[in-house]
């Protein structure tokens, strides 16, 4: 059991480029969850995938943001056209499926600062 | 819409000191509630779940307790020592798996 991995760590990148971000969750852990904190605040959902099936998305989620998790291993987290107010560290967490009372487990983050 | 508040912001307390951390939410409904550490610059590290149908649930030096109908969990740090120092969240789930978190307590532990 390796951990919820995210990558990268930090990026740094100008206004208006596209960003992606990684997320490996903890094997077998069939849930994963995005979350946004920005500085001073505790981490706002964004969404949640069973498998590869993307159930639930937060109205903090906009056009510019698209996730995915083909075949329900990795997830990917894109936003597109970055603006100042997505500077932020990205969570990634993954529990198990196996009943509803299970913790969620979080990685270390990928840092966003948009220029 | 889920608020969770959480009392003191901020606390600093000399090593061996036992210390309770605060947490309101507003919605009752919930089916469990996490408690986290998190270091700077670092994600989340789960410390805790209480089921809603639990009490108390212990791990070591650490006890949360849970009052769902008066929307209240408490977590108690026992014999704090320096490397407890960091910023703890509780997180009620209420639905659709998503946890709504506080702002967090931030400890310091003075040796």
């Amino acid at each position: 059991d390796t951990g919820v991995s995210q990558n990268p760590r930090h990026k740094i990148t100008k206004r208006g480029q596209n960003v992606t971000f990684r997320c490996d969750p903890i094997s077998e852990h069939n849930r994963l969850y995005w979350y946004r904190q920005t500085l001073g605040q505790g981490p706002e959902f964004l969404t949640y995938f069973q498998n590869e099936a993307q159930l639930e998305k937060s109205r903090l989620l906009s056009d510019r943001f698209s996730a995915e998790r083909p075949k329900g291993s990795f997830s990917t987290l894109e936003i597109q056209r970055t603006e100042q107010g997505d500077s932020a560290m990205y969570l990634c967490a993954s529990s198990s499926f196996r009943d509803t009372n299970q913790p969620q487990h979080f990685g270390d983050g990928t840092r966003l600062s948009i220029l | 819409k889920q608020e969770v508040t959480q009392i003191p912001a901020a606390l600093s307390v000399p090593e061996g000191e036992n210390l309770v951390l605060n947490c309101s939410f507003t919605d009752s409904a919930i089916y469990n509630l996490q408690w986290f550490r998190q270091d700077p610059g670092k994600g989340l590290t789960s410390l805790l779940l209480i089921q809603s149908s639990q009490r108390e649930q212990t791990s070591g030096r650490l006890n949360a307790s849970l009052d769902k109908s008066s929307g209240r969990s408490t977590l108690y740090i026992a014999a704090s020592q320096p490397g407890d120092s960091a910023t703890y969240l509780c997180a009620p789930e209420a639905g659709s798996y998503q946890l709504t978190f506080g702002k967090g307590t931030k400890l310091s532990v003075i040796p």
